[in-house]
This record gives C-alpha cells, sequence and structure tokens, in this order.
C-alpha cells in the first residue's frame, strides 16, 4: 500500500514567489517521522527538514517550513522566496520507528522561473 | 565531517556483467541503505544494513545483493547485468539511534549503465 503520495508531478513558481509542496502519508503508527528531500539534476538527495509526529510546532529550515496537519496526515513543504536554484525534484518520505526502512514519494519536479 | 561517499560515481557495463559499488557512510553512522531510482520505477528500496546484518530487504531478485563490513562501510553487488539494472544506486547512511527521528543523509549515488 502506498505510505507516501506526492499529486503534483511538476509545479511551476516565479522565482521570489512562495510555493506549497503537497505530501499525504498513510501510517497507523503514532510514532514517526516525516522528512523533505531535494533532488537536483545532479543526483544527490538533499536533506531539507525534518517534522516528528509528537512535534507540535511546524518544523523550520531557513525558507523551508512544513506545514505538519496530522489530523489530515499531511506534511507539506513550503517554500518562501523561491530562488533560480530551487528548481530540482523534491521528495517527501515518512519513516517507521520499526526497521529503519524509508518511504519516499514519487517525487515533485519544480521548475523556478526568472 | 565528511559526508557520505560512493564509488565509483559513473560506471559502464555490459549485459551478464556483474558490478560491486562501494559506500562509506558518515562517521559514526551504523545503518546504511541502498535505494534504486529510474526514470519509470522511481525511488526504489534495495535493502538496509546495520551492524554487518541485513536488517531490511526491498522486493529485488537476488541478484542484487550487499554487505557491511565493521567499519560501517558497505558494497552492493548486482549479478549477471540487466539492460533494466541501469540506474542511479543511491546509498544513505544514518546514525540509528532508534525512533522515528534519525535522519538518513545521502552520498552522490553511483550511475550504472548497462549496454
Amino acid at each position: 500500500a502506498q505510505k507516501i503520495t506526492q499529486t503534483q508531478p511538476g509545479m511551476f513558481v516565479q522565482e521570489k514567489e512562495a510555493v506549497t509542496l503537497d505530501c499525504t502519508y498513510d501510517t497507523s503508527d503514532q510514532s514517526y517521522g516525516l522528512f523533505w528531500y531535494k533532488q537536483p539534476s545532479s543526483g544527490e538527495m538533499i536533506f531539507l527538514i525534518y517534522q516528528g509526529s509528537y512535534d507540535e510546532q511546524n518544523a523550520t529550515e531557513g525558507r523551508y517550513s512544513l506545514n505538519f496537519q496530522k489530523a489530515r496526515k499531511s506534511a507539506n513543504l513550503v517554500i518562501s522566496a523561491s530562488q533560480l536554484g530551487d528548481s530540482a525534484m523534491y521528495f517527501c518520505a515518512m519513516r517507521l520507528p520499526t526497521g529503519n526502512q524509508f518511504y519516499f514519494g514519487t517525487g515533485t519536479s519544480l521548475t523556478v522561473i526568472p | 565531517k565528511a559526508g557520505v561517499t560512493q564509488t565509483p560515481r559513473y560506471l559502464i557495463k555490459t549485459r551478464g556483467q556483474q558490478v560491486t559499488l562501494s559506500c562509506s557512510p558518515i562517521s559514526g553512522h551504523r545503518s546504511v541503505s541502498w535505494y534504486q531510482q529510474t526514470p519509470g520505477q522511481g525511488l526504489q528500496f534495495l535493502f538496509e544494513y546495520f551492524s554487518e546484518t541485513q536488517r531490511n530487504k526491498g522486493n529485488f531478485p537476488g541478484r542484487f545483493s550487499g554487505r557491511q563490513f565493521s567499519n560501517s562501510r558497505s558494497e552492493m553487488n548486482v549479478s549477471t547485468l540487466e539492460l533494466g539494472d541501469s540506474a542511479l544506486y543511491l546509498c544513505a547512511s544514518s546514525r540509528q539511534t532508534g525512533g522515528g527521528t534519525d535522519t538518513q543523509y545521502f552520498g552522490p549515488g553511483t550511475r550504472l549503465t548497462v549496454l
């Protein structure tokens, strides 16, 4: 069963604008971790931000914030003030406490337009 | 602190050959996971090693195997290569302190082309 769903295959955003990338997840566990990664064309997966299931505050890391809505099982990534270098694939992932396997979504391709 | 390193970065092989990819995790990280990424299938989990033991395995044929050494470095091997094995192979390491907070950090990947 699909545990992470990213419904936006591709997104466009104007430079300096904010953009939200959607992610929903499916688990019956109470404890889990949610992650976002960025993958530029070079291929390396870059860790961006983490949200724990028990964290009451939304995680923020610089221009990245994670809009965590536990009841809706969503963990959307918000990028503020988009830059040309933000053009990349973005993956949402979930880690469950049992084992160390990460479940990844299919990714969203973000293109920042000058 | 050095990141995850993978060697080689690029590899070209022919069908039927075998290949070994190497991954050195971040210092202090004990868990190493391997992923295959293709345009058609996306990111797929291969296996995870912790303390030299395979803990998790994805749905891949037995041609795909791996191991981990006492210094946490890991290798994965693909025997009898097929055209469909052409992919970006990503290695990720984590400290594995337990719980859901453990973050995986990825290496730059090895791009394998099978001709």
